[in-house]
């Protein structure tokens, strides 16, 4: 199976920042690579597939990249509503797997 | 307007089976590839499986950790997808959500659509 690698685990930032979530898969996966966002006791939400195309009605501010192995979510200026845990899926190969999270608390 | 929910969700005895429902509407489910996603409680999301549309004759696909134990299937009559959870073990606690893929270049992405989700608490 794929092993999906999430950098940090979690971390601290105000409102306007800019943050940046990493995510590495154990093999290349082209660009089949999908970023959602959670909140507590909420379904995920999606955001972006083929790592950096954005879902209908997502805000400009959150920006996929990265092809292969290595894939970045970049929230360009952080918002109060921003406040989540984050997951990255890739689904190139059979299973498809996720990544362990990234919690965006606040400073 | 598009919607997805899910429900069967319950108590189930280590050994037993459930049977989730996963109601459709705004959209007809036989045109689109359907997946099942869990996460246990407080943890990640773990991909269950996943079930090909009409034109590809609804075929399957499984993770190792319940492929022989959970069977995925549709009736286009109702527009609703269903989980067969069988052999349930005490690790198969979670929250299930059915979520629909996005058809955009060629292929099916993960996912325009999320149900809400139906706890499974499997326990003696």
């Amino acid at each position: 199976d794929i092993q999906m690698t999430q950098s940090p685990s979690s971390l601290s930032a105000s409102v306007g920042d800019r943050v940046t979530i990493t995510c590495r898969a154990s093999q290349g996966i082209r660009n089949y690579l999908a970023w959602f966002q959670q909140k507590p006791g909420t379904a995920p939400k999606s955001l972006i597939y083929a790592a950096s195309s954005l879902h209908s009605g997502v805000p400009s501010r959150f920006i996929g990249s990265g092809s292969g192995t290595d894939f970045t979510l970049t929230i360009s200026s952080l918002q109060p509503e921003d406040f989540a845990t984050y997951y990255c899926q890739q689904y190139n190969i059979y299973p498809l797997t996720f990544g362990g999270g990234t919690k965006v608390e606040t400073k | 307007e598009v919607q997805l929910v899910e429900s069967g969700g319950g108590l189930v005895q280590p050994g037993g089976s459930l049977r989730l429902t996963c109601a459709a509407s705004g959209f007809t489910l036989s045109d689109h590839y359907m997946d099942w996603v869990r996460q246990t409680p407080g943890k990640g999301l773990e991909w269950v499986g996943r079930t090909r549309n009409k034109g590809n004759s609804y075929t399957t696909e499984y993770a190792a950790s319940v492929k022989g134990r959970f069977t995925i299937s549709r009736d286009d009559s109702k527009n609703s997808l269903y989980l067969q959870m069988n052999s349930l073990k005490t690790e198969d606690t979670a929250v299930y959500y059915c979520a629909r893929d996005v058809f955009w270049s060629g292929i099916y992405h993960p996912y325009d659509c999320w149900g809400q989700g139906t706890l499974v608490t499997v326990s003696s």
